[in-house]
Protein backbone atom coordinates (compact mmCIF):
# COMPACT_ATOMS: atom_id res chain seq x y z
CA UNK A 1 0.00 0.00 0.00
CA UNK A 2 1.12 3.23 -0.42
CA UNK A 3 1.60 6.29 1.98
CA UNK A 4 1.77 9.72 1.65
CA UNK A 5 3.33 11.82 4.45
CA UNK A 6 3.06 15.51 4.87
CA UNK A 7 5.55 16.36 7.65
CA UNK A 8 4.37 20.05 8.26
CA UNK A 9 1.03 20.14 9.63
CA UNK A 10 0.93 24.07 9.65
CA UNK A 11 3.51 26.95 8.19
CA UNK A 12 2.96 30.70 7.09
CA UNK A 13 4.44 33.24 4.90
CA UNK A 14 4.07 36.41 4.56
CA UNK A 15 2.85 37.74 1.25
CA UNK A 16 5.24 38.22 -1.82
CA UNK A 17 7.91 35.34 -0.33
CA UNK A 18 8.47 32.27 -1.54
CA UNK A 19 7.39 28.98 0.65
CA UNK A 20 8.08 25.68 0.15
CA UNK A 21 5.52 22.51 1.16
CA UNK A 22 6.95 19.24 1.94
CA UNK A 23 5.91 15.96 0.38
CA UNK A 24 7.03 12.29 0.78
CA UNK A 25 5.71 9.06 -0.08
CA UNK A 26 6.34 5.48 -0.20
CA UNK A 27 5.77 3.09 -3.02
CA UNK A 28 7.28 0.01 -4.80
CA UNK A 29 5.56 1.16 -8.36
CA UNK A 30 8.16 2.98 -10.92
CA UNK A 31 5.17 4.61 -12.27
CA UNK A 32 2.40 7.00 -11.06
CA UNK A 33 1.21 10.58 -10.41
CA UNK A 34 1.94 12.87 -7.92
CA UNK A 35 -0.40 16.15 -7.14
CA UNK A 36 -0.75 19.09 -5.32
CA UNK A 37 -4.30 19.81 -4.07
CA UNK A 38 -5.41 22.79 -2.40
CA UNK A 39 -8.21 23.31 -0.26
CA UNK A 40 -9.71 27.29 1.13
CA UNK A 41 -12.28 27.47 4.15
CA UNK A 42 -14.67 26.72 1.51
CA UNK A 43 -13.76 22.73 1.58
CA UNK A 44 -13.67 23.02 -2.37
CA UNK A 45 -10.92 20.78 -3.70
CA UNK A 46 -8.92 22.44 -6.44
CA UNK A 47 -5.74 20.89 -8.19
CA UNK A 48 -2.81 22.70 -8.19
CA UNK A 49 -0.10 20.69 -10.06
CA UNK A 50 0.57 17.16 -11.01
CA UNK A 51 3.42 15.14 -12.10
CA UNK A 52 4.16 12.17 -13.93
CA UNK A 53 7.09 9.81 -12.16
CA UNK A 54 8.37 9.33 -15.72
CA UNK A 55 8.95 12.68 -16.65
CA UNK A 56 12.55 14.06 -14.92
CA UNK A 57 11.18 17.72 -15.85
CA UNK A 58 9.29 19.35 -12.54
CA UNK A 59 5.98 20.41 -13.33
CA UNK A 60 5.08 24.19 -13.26
CA UNK A 61 2.23 26.17 -13.23
CA UNK A 62 1.82 29.93 -13.06
CA UNK A 63 3.53 30.77 -9.48
CA UNK A 64 3.65 27.15 -8.29
CA UNK A 65 6.50 24.17 -9.26
CA UNK A 66 7.53 21.77 -7.79
CA UNK A 67 10.75 19.56 -6.86
CA UNK A 68 10.51 16.01 -7.86
CA UNK A 69 12.87 13.72 -6.65
CA UNK A 70 12.35 10.27 -7.69
CA UNK A 71 15.17 8.53 -5.95
CA UNK A 72 14.29 9.98 -2.51
CA UNK A 73 10.48 9.49 -2.95
CA UNK A 74 10.36 13.28 -2.57
CA UNK A 75 7.79 15.82 -3.85
CA UNK A 76 7.68 19.48 -2.38
CA UNK A 77 5.80 22.14 -3.92
CA UNK A 78 7.05 25.93 -4.22
CA UNK A 79 4.85 28.72 -3.80
CA UNK A 80 6.21 31.78 -5.01
CA UNK A 81 5.09 35.47 -4.71
CA UNK A 82 2.36 34.45 -1.85
CA UNK A 83 -0.40 35.92 -2.38
CA UNK A 84 -3.45 35.89 0.81
CA UNK A 85 -5.72 33.67 -1.40
CA UNK A 86 -3.08 31.15 -1.17
CA UNK A 87 -3.94 30.53 2.43
CA UNK A 88 -5.32 27.18 2.55
CA UNK A 89 -4.87 23.53 3.49
CA UNK A 90 -2.57 21.58 0.50
CA UNK A 91 -2.61 18.19 0.29
CA UNK A 92 -0.04 15.92 -1.19
CA UNK A 93 -1.26 13.12 -3.00
CA UNK A 94 -0.33 10.17 -4.75
CA UNK A 95 -1.98 7.95 -7.83
CA UNK A 96 -0.59 3.89 -8.85
CA UNK A 97 -1.92 2.66 -11.80
CA UNK A 98 -4.34 0.41 -11.09
CA UNK A 99 -6.79 -2.41 -13.28
CA UNK A 100 -9.73 -1.64 -11.59
CA UNK A 101 -9.89 1.94 -11.50
CA UNK A 102 -7.16 5.39 -10.54
CA UNK A 103 -7.79 6.33 -7.18
CA UNK A 104 -5.74 9.15 -4.70
CA UNK A 105 -4.08 8.84 -2.12
CA UNK A 106 -3.51 11.72 0.35
CA UNK A 107 -1.55 12.95 2.68
CA UNK A 108 -3.10 14.68 6.06
CA UNK A 109 -2.32 18.17 4.61
CA UNK A 110 -0.36 20.91 5.55
CA UNK A 111 -2.25 24.29 6.55
CA UNK A 112 -0.43 27.19 5.00
CA UNK A 113 -1.22 30.96 5.94
CA UNK A 114 -0.22 33.75 3.85
CA UNK A 115 0.26 37.14 6.41
CA UNK A 116 -0.40 40.58 4.84
CA UNK B 1 -20.45 24.57 -15.60
CA UNK B 2 -21.93 22.28 -12.83
CA UNK B 3 -19.23 20.32 -12.61
CA UNK B 4 -19.31 17.80 -9.71
CA UNK B 5 -22.67 17.91 -7.38
CA UNK B 6 -23.25 16.55 -4.14
CA UNK B 7 -26.53 16.75 -2.28
CA UNK B 8 -27.26 17.43 0.44
CA UNK B 9 -24.99 19.73 1.89
CA UNK B 10 -25.37 19.23 5.26
CA UNK B 11 -27.09 17.10 7.69
CA UNK B 12 -28.15 16.13 10.78
CA UNK B 13 -28.56 12.43 11.91
CA UNK B 14 -29.29 10.80 15.20
CA UNK B 15 -27.31 7.22 15.71
CA UNK B 16 -28.98 4.39 14.07
CA UNK B 17 -31.15 6.57 11.13
CA UNK B 18 -30.46 5.79 7.52
CA UNK B 19 -29.74 8.18 5.02
CA UNK B 20 -28.00 8.69 1.14
CA UNK B 21 -25.96 11.46 0.45
CA UNK B 22 -26.25 12.43 -3.97
CA UNK B 23 -24.11 12.38 -6.26
CA UNK B 24 -23.76 13.61 -10.08
CA UNK B 25 -21.37 14.68 -12.67
CA UNK B 26 -21.86 16.47 -15.86
CA UNK B 27 -18.64 15.79 -17.39
CA UNK B 28 -18.90 12.66 -19.26
CA UNK B 29 -16.87 10.32 -16.59
CA UNK B 30 -16.40 7.08 -16.49
CA UNK B 31 -15.08 6.88 -13.18
CA UNK B 32 -16.53 8.21 -9.32
CA UNK B 33 -15.47 8.09 -6.09
CA UNK B 34 -16.49 9.04 -1.91
CA UNK B 35 -14.30 10.12 0.04
CA UNK B 36 -14.18 10.89 4.04
CA UNK B 37 -12.52 13.99 5.40
CA UNK B 38 -12.58 13.56 9.12
CA UNK B 39 -11.21 16.95 11.28
CA UNK B 40 -7.31 18.05 10.48
CA UNK B 41 -7.05 14.42 8.32
CA UNK B 42 -6.68 13.92 4.55
CA UNK B 43 -9.02 12.16 2.28
CA UNK B 44 -9.76 8.74 2.71
CA UNK B 45 -11.84 6.55 -0.08
CA UNK B 46 -14.53 4.73 0.89
CA UNK B 47 -15.79 3.34 -1.99
CA UNK B 48 -15.27 3.93 -6.09
CA UNK B 49 -16.93 3.09 -9.11
CA UNK B 50 -14.36 2.40 -12.00
CA UNK B 51 -16.99 2.38 -14.72
CA UNK B 52 -20.65 2.32 -15.14
CA UNK B 53 -21.78 -1.04 -13.50
CA UNK B 54 -19.37 -1.64 -11.17
CA UNK B 55 -18.16 -0.63 -7.64
CA UNK B 56 -15.44 -1.19 -5.34
CA UNK B 57 -14.34 -0.64 -1.77
CA UNK B 58 -11.71 1.71 -0.49
CA UNK B 59 -9.60 1.91 2.12
CA UNK B 60 -12.65 2.91 4.83
CA UNK B 61 -16.00 1.02 3.30
CA UNK B 62 -17.18 -0.26 6.33
CA UNK B 63 -20.84 1.14 7.60
CA UNK B 64 -21.43 2.16 3.49
CA UNK B 65 -23.15 0.93 0.69
CA UNK B 66 -22.60 2.43 -2.62
CA UNK B 67 -24.50 2.61 -6.34
CA UNK B 68 -23.81 3.50 -9.85
CA UNK B 69 -27.14 4.29 -10.61
CA UNK B 70 -26.34 5.35 -14.26
CA UNK B 71 -23.22 6.79 -15.68
CA UNK B 72 -23.64 10.43 -13.68
CA UNK B 73 -24.75 9.20 -10.53
CA UNK B 74 -23.20 7.28 -7.61
CA UNK B 75 -25.12 7.47 -4.14
CA UNK B 76 -23.20 6.46 -0.62
CA UNK B 77 -25.91 5.25 1.87
CA UNK B 78 -25.52 4.85 5.34
CA UNK B 79 -27.63 2.23 6.39
CA UNK B 80 -27.24 2.80 10.78
CA UNK B 81 -25.34 5.91 11.04
CA UNK B 82 -22.92 6.16 13.96
CA UNK B 83 -21.19 8.99 15.77
CA UNK B 84 -17.83 8.01 14.13
CA UNK B 85 -19.37 8.32 10.32
CA UNK B 86 -19.41 12.17 11.71
CA UNK B 87 -17.46 14.24 8.49
CA UNK B 88 -17.72 16.02 5.22
CA UNK B 89 -18.01 13.39 2.51
CA UNK B 90 -16.69 14.67 -1.12
CA UNK B 91 -17.73 12.81 -4.04
CA UNK B 92 -15.35 12.96 -7.06
CA UNK B 93 -14.98 12.00 -10.65
CA UNK B 94 -12.42 11.80 -13.28
CA UNK B 95 -12.70 10.21 -16.98
CA UNK B 96 -10.83 7.11 -15.44
CA UNK B 97 -7.93 7.06 -17.74
CA UNK B 98 -4.70 6.66 -15.86
CA UNK B 99 -3.74 10.12 -14.85
CA UNK B 100 -6.67 11.80 -15.73
CA UNK B 101 -7.16 14.58 -12.90
CA UNK B 102 -10.21 13.61 -10.66
CA UNK B 103 -12.34 16.37 -10.07
CA UNK B 104 -14.38 16.69 -6.48
CA UNK B 105 -17.59 18.23 -5.11
CA UNK B 106 -18.35 20.75 -2.84
CA UNK B 107 -18.58 18.41 0.21
CA UNK B 108 -21.36 17.29 2.36
CA UNK B 109 -20.72 17.57 5.93
CA UNK B 110 -22.51 15.15 7.84
CA UNK B 111 -22.80 15.26 11.81
CA UNK B 112 -24.38 12.12 13.93
CA UNK B 113 -25.53 12.95 17.25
Amino acid sequence: AQTVTQSQPEMSVQEAETVTLSCTYDTSENNYYLFWYKQPPSRQMILVIRQEAYKQQNATENRFSVNFQKAAKSFSLKISDSQLGDTAMYFCAFMKHGNAGNMLTFGGGTRLMVKP
Amino acid sequence: NAGVTQTPKFQVLKTGQSMTLQCAQDMNHNSMYWYRQDPGMGLRLIYYSASEGTTDKGEVPNGYNVSRLNKREFSLRLESAAPSQTSVYFCASSAGTYGNTIYFGEGSWLTVV
